[in-house]
């Protein structure tokens, strides 16, 4: 697509409850990022797929948090039974295929905006 | 690994007026520094690139920043601030395994009419 994708733009659902986020990121972009922004505290990193690579997961802050990426293209974040303090504007980015040396620029979507009642 | 540290969350400017927006890296020099503009309700969107070919960058919107490694800074500058200009702001370097971008916490940046 012309962008990065992100869907749903806005979620609100009960504490305890699972949401899923959708990202569909710019067509022949190898490189998908999820990143999370909480209010004050800037942009916080979450994880990173590359091509067929094993995710860097190292930025997921708890097992409640998932992601995964279909077919190189699709990801999907996951959050099982969601707490208060996941309320917060998820980011998706994607890139072309990073060369190592932090060169690439990352397109971000709109982003899904979750309140956690 | 490699961070960036921006102070002062919320900025007020004048119309009109410069846009002077800090930015300072940790320890060794970057092989490339960002800066990245997000208006309300949409994603963040490159501002400008820094990539050691020259020290003053320019970018969109008539901003550009200047890299100083004598001040281990990278700091955004805009002559005259303009009411679109309205937005937040992040400084970002790259992260980890440098597959990553490790990004400031933002600066706010209000313009007064």
């Amino acid at each position: 697509g012309a962008g990065v994708s992100q869907s749903p733009s806005n979620k609100v659902t009960e504490k305890g409850k699972d949401v899923e986020l959708r990202c569909d990121p710019i067509s022949g972009h190898t490189a998908l990022y999820w990143y999370r922004q909480s209010l004050g505290q800037g942009l916080e990193f979450l994880i990173y797929f590359q091509g067929n690579s094993a995710p860097d997961k190292s930025g997921l802050p708890s097992d409640r948090f998932s992601a995964e990426r279909t077919g190189g293209s699709v990801s999907t974040l996951t959050i099982q039974r969601t707490q208060q303090e996941d309320s917060a504007v998820y980011l998706c980015a994607s890139s072309q295929a990073p060369s190592g040396s932090g060169a690439n620029v990352l397109t971000f979507g709109a982003g899904s905006r979750l309140t956690v009642l | 690994a490699q961070s960036v540290t921006q102070l002062g969350s919320h900025v007020s400017v004048s119309e009109g007026a410069l846009v002077l927006l800090r930015c300072n890296y940790s320890s060794s020099v970057p092989p490339y520094l960002f800066w990245y503009v997000q208006y309300p309700n949409q994603g963040l969107q490159l501002l400008l690139k820094y990539t050691s070919a020259a020290t003053l960058v320019k970018g969109i919107n008539g901003f550009e920043a200047e890299f100083k490694k004598s001040e281990t800074s990278f700091h955004l500058t805009k002559p005259s601030a303009h009411m679109s200009d309205a937005a937040e702001y992040f400084c970002a370097v790259p992260g980890r395994g440098n597959n990553r971008l490790a990004f400031g916490k933002g600066n706010q940046v209000v313009v007064i009419p």
